[in-house]
């Protein structure tokens, strides 16, 4: 059974630091993963989606990276904005179905 | 592209009440999965479905239950509501039952008291 950790739980940073969000998982056989970004009440936004195959994808100041052989990812934040403030979630997919960590609350103060 | 569109975005129920939500998914997708997000919580999948057929199922007893349309939309039956039901329900979907991205809609919230 697929497990998704994501580490730290909470994150509180000052503005225009970069900081990186953890995402590991148990079973490599995955199809992608996926990074989410959701604000308070709200549905997903989706950031980033890795193919297995591909090692990082970049989006403006996000990059997201996977290392699949050892179940992990990253996402990297550069030059954090108090806009950035939500939680992110970390999503890996097998045959049909996506597995969710339980997400990283950032808050970026001004 | 509507994207995932789904309906009513808001929903209060009273226990023992039944509730169905709706799901039309992206133009050109023919898989629908449903999760359920409890607060705090990381999405949790229910169940997909695949050519009007329930394919996989996650752990959530039978009073949840599904359907799938020939136009590919979908809902989400639940039945005898408990308190622990409150949650955001997310649809997804896609194309085919493998691993190709899922796109997500904006969900349903629902409460029940």
């Amino acid at each position: 059974k697929q497990e998704v950790t994501q580490i730290p739980a909470a994150l509180s940073v000052p503005e225009g630091e970069n900081l990186v969000l953890n995402c590991s998982f148990t079973d490599s056989a995955i199809y992608n993963l996926q990074w989410f970004r959701q604000d308070p009440g709200k549905g997903l936004t989706s950031l980033l989606l890795i193919q297995s195959s591909q090692r990082e994808q970049t989006s403006g100041r996000l990059n997201a990276s996977l290392d699949k052989s050892s179940g992990r990812s990253t996402l990297y934040i550069a030059a954090s904005q108090p806009g950035d403030s939500a939680t992110y979630l970390c999503a890996v997919r097998d045959a049909g179905k996506s597995t969710f960590g339980d997400g990283t609350t950032l808050t970026v103060k001004p | 592209d509507a994207g995932v569109t789904q309906s009513p975005t808001h929903l209060i129920k009273t226990r023992g009440q039944q509730v169905t939500l709706r799901c039309s998914p992206k133009s050109g997708h023919d898989t629908v999965s449903w999760y359920q997000q409890a607060l705090g919580q990381g999405p949790q999948f229910i169940f997909q479905y695949y050519e009007e057929e329930e394919r996989q199922r996650g752990n959530f007893p039978d009073r949840f239950s599904g359907h799938q349309f020939p136009n590919y939309s979908s809902e989400l039956n639940v039945n005898a509501l408990l308190l622990g039901d409150s949650a955001l329900y997310l649809c997804a979907s896609s194309f085919g039952t493998g691993g190709t991205e899922a796109f997500f809609g904006q969900g349903t919230r629902l409460t029940v008291v």
